[in-house]
């Protein structure tokens, strides 16, 4: 397996754009996350999946943040409109439920947004 | 609340030496899951060792080794003969019903030469 994918790696856009961060997890996962990386924070939890079921939004900062999982090999991230407080590391991870042997959260490369 | 707690933002060891990371927790959970990632500079997280809370022995990975004490809620990693390589952002995480992943803050290591 490819290992969990997202795209882009980079994205730069200006203030009041809409942002769209892309997610492919493992096959054969069935929880999805995505956090959020800054100096200030950390790594912050956003949301997480299971089952393609949004189960805790909770970490989503505002109402401009949004997430889908329409299958079990998609996820998205939206943010509409983007501002400059926004700029971070991305990070979309998955697993396999909790007692399903080696369960452990992997990590895609992460999406390094700017928005200036 | 669960949370994770990682006291030191920074350390160094010198190369070869042996240094401990620190983390503590708090759940009411009674099966869990514990980890470290590693997030060196290419910002990839990177499994370096896993321990499953109903497993009294300590987990080993070659050059790290994990300190677990259920009832003080801690879970150390320890690192061996440290090298270059290992200079990197060091998370400690738990796992808990319901597939959440809890991180902590960070500890970020350098490696001396």
């Amino acid at each position: 397996d490819a290992g969990v994918i997202q795209s882009p790696r980079h994205e730069v856009t200006e203030m009041g754009q809409e942002v769209t961060l892309r997610c492919k997890p493992i096959s054969g996962h069935n929880s999805l996350f995505w956090y959020r990386q800054t100096m200030m924070r950390g790594l912050e939890l956003l949301i997480y999946f299971n089952n393609n079921v949004p189960i805790d939004d909770s970490g989503m900062p505002e109402d401009r943040f949004s997430a889908k999982m329409p299958n079990a090999s998609f996820s998205t991230l939206k943010i509409q409109p983007s501002e400059p407080r926004d700029s971070a590391v991305y990070f979309c991870a998955s697993s396999f439920a909790l007692g399903a042997g080696n369960t452990e959260a992997f990590f895609g490369q992460g999406t390094r947004l700017t928005v200036v | 609340a669960q949370t994770v707690t990682q006291s030191q933002p920074e350390m160094s060891v010198q190369e070869a030496e042996t240094v401990t990371l620190s983390c503590t927790y708090d759940t009411s959970e009674s099966n869990y899951y514990l980890f470290w990632y590693k997030q060196p500079p290419s910002r990839q997280m990177i499994l370096v060792i896993r321990q499953e809370a109903y497993k009294q022995q300590n987990a080993t990975e070659n050059r790290f080794s994990v300190n677990f004490q259920k009832a003080a809620k801690s879970f150390s990693l320890k690192i061996s003969d440290s090298q270059l390589g290992d200079t990197a952002m060091y998370f400690c995480a738990f796992l808990i019903t319901g597939n959440q992943f809890y991180f902590g803050t960070g500890t970020s290591l350098t490696v001396i030469p």
